[in-house]
């Protein structure tokens, strides 16, 4: 099956102890994007990846880093994490570049930074 | 970074009823796109529109892509339960690997 998968899907965590949010797909797609959704924000995009070792920022960027050492996996990391990173967090993927904009979602990983 | 407007936030209808969204834009996109997420899922597309001036319909939703190229329309017909979510316009351009997401409206259905 066709899948965008993230882990955890849920986590508590304390002021700046790191961590990271793993994302994996299986369609062979070379567009990797991180979005955080928060109450009458929508999605915003923090970090996106063309292809393997691309990256770039999205909007929010501030706070994050992600990494692209393979084509199926674009894991996002909080070095040091803080209240205002708890939110709702999505890992989407695309054949052709976000441009075609038909994205494939997982179904998010919520975090809450105490 | 930009965001797209969408109105109205939230909505509380009955079942059968139709449903009208839209969202605005300050710039020119040349794709518009609907995506719907279910209660604790991740978004999924729902109608892509690629020409200024288009219709588009899948099953009961149909969506329109604006003259102006800054605004798009979703529109559902005869609502049912599994209508209810969260409806995400988004915008972009070719070459651009840039999606731009609207703000959201929810959308519940009172029994």
């Amino acid at each position: 099956e066709a899948q965008v998968t993230q882990n955890p899907r849920y986590l508590i965590t304390v002021t700046g102890k790191k961590l990271t949010v793993t994302c994996s797909q299986n369609m062979n797609h070379e567009y990797m994007s991180w979005y955080r959704q928060d109450p009458g924000l929508g999605l915003r995009q923090i970090y996106y990846s063309m292809n393997v070792e691309v990256t770039d920022k999205g909007d929010v960027p501030e706070g994050y880093k992600v990494s692209r050492k393979e084509k199926r996996n674009f894991p996002l990391i909080l070095e040091s994490p803080s209240p205002n990173q708890t939110s709702l967090y999505f890992c989407a993927s695309s054949v052709a570049g976000g441009g075609t904009g038909e994205l494939f979602f997982g179904e998010g990983s919520r975090l809450t930074v105490l | 970074g930009q965001q797209l407007n969408q109105s109205p936030q939230s909505m509380f209808i009955q079942e059968g009823e139709d449903v009208s969204m839209n969202c605005t834009s300050s710039s020119i996109f040349n794709t518009w796109l609907w995506y719907k997420q279910d209660p604790g899922e991740g978004p999924v597309l729902l109608i892509a529109l690629y020409k200024a001036g288009e219709l588009t319909s899948n099953g009961r939703l149909t969506a329109q892509f604006g003259i102006t190229r800054k605004d798009s329309f979703l529109n559902i017909s005869a609502s049912i339960p599994s209508d209810v979510g969260i409806y995400f316009c988004a915008g972009t351009n070719f070459g651009n690997e840039k999606l731009t997401f609207g703000t959201g409206t929810r959308l519940t259905i009172i029994p």
